[in-house]
């Protein structure tokens, strides 16, 4: 079954206690990215990327890191938390080639404190 | 940048009635796709529907349909005999032809009244 998969699915944690977001795709897709979720805002973009060692800034990077060692993967760091990235997650990811949809994990809920 | 609008935060409908969202985006591109996603309670999102730009005829999935008006940069759906299952938020994307970026809007909450 084409998914896209990401855990946890729930997080609390403390303010500066590095935390690590997995996501990873089984469709070969070439585009992966990671986006937070907020009420009112809708989807912002943190990071993409376009290919395995490719990634760039997405709209609101500031705090994570993000790395894309293997094409399936793409992890989403949070080096030291804080509460102000209290938020849901999504990992996606989508054909660069066939201009299809995204495809979407399940969502993470952070929560630091 | 692209920009995707979504104007409604929050709507209504009667179950078994007729209910339109709507969404407008700015582009400046001629050749791109346009989404509906659907994001129930559980969070996860799903595809709802999916609009090609040079495609004129709107696209339309059982109770599902589009009213793209490529002139205006309108993209509104519409869902037909609304069912319980139905109440979601929704999210209109806007992603250029050729290109890897999703461009989202702020969403719009429906909620379906028995």
């Amino acid at each position: 079954e084409a998914q896209v998969t990401q855990n946890p699915r729930y997080l609390i944690t403390v303010t500066g206690k590095k935390l690590t977001v997995t996501c990873s795709q089984n469709m070969n897709h070439e585009y992966m990215s990671w986006y937070r979720q907020d009420p009112g805002l809708g989807l912002r973009q943190i990071y993409y990327s376009m290919n395995v060692e490719v990634t760039d800034k997405g709209d609101v990077p500031e705090g994570y890191k993000v790395s894309r060692k293997e094409k399936r993967n793409f992890p989403l760091i949070l080096e030291s938390p804080s509460p102000n990235q209290t938020s849901l997650y999504f990992c996606a990811s989508s054909s660069q080639r066939r201009n299809t949809e995204a495809f979407f994990g399940q969502g993470t809920r952070l929560t630091v404190v | 940048a692209q920009t995707v609008t979504q104007s409604q935060p929050e709507m209504s409908v009667q179950e078994a009635e007729t209910v339109t969202l709507s969404c407008t985006y700015d582009t400046s591109e001629s050749d791109y796709y346009l989404f509906w996603y659907k994001q129930p309670p559980s969070r996860q999102m799903i595809l709802v529907i999916r609009q090609e730009a040079y495609k004129q005829q709107n696209a339309t999935e059982n109770r599902f349909s589009v009213n793209f008006q490529k002139a205006a940069k309108s993209f509104s759906l519409k869902i037909s005999d609304s069912q319980l299952g139905d109440a979601a938020m929704y999210f209109c994307a806007y992603r250029r032809r050729g290109g890897n970026q999703f461009y989202f809007g702020t969403g719009t909450s429906l909620t379906v009244i028995p």
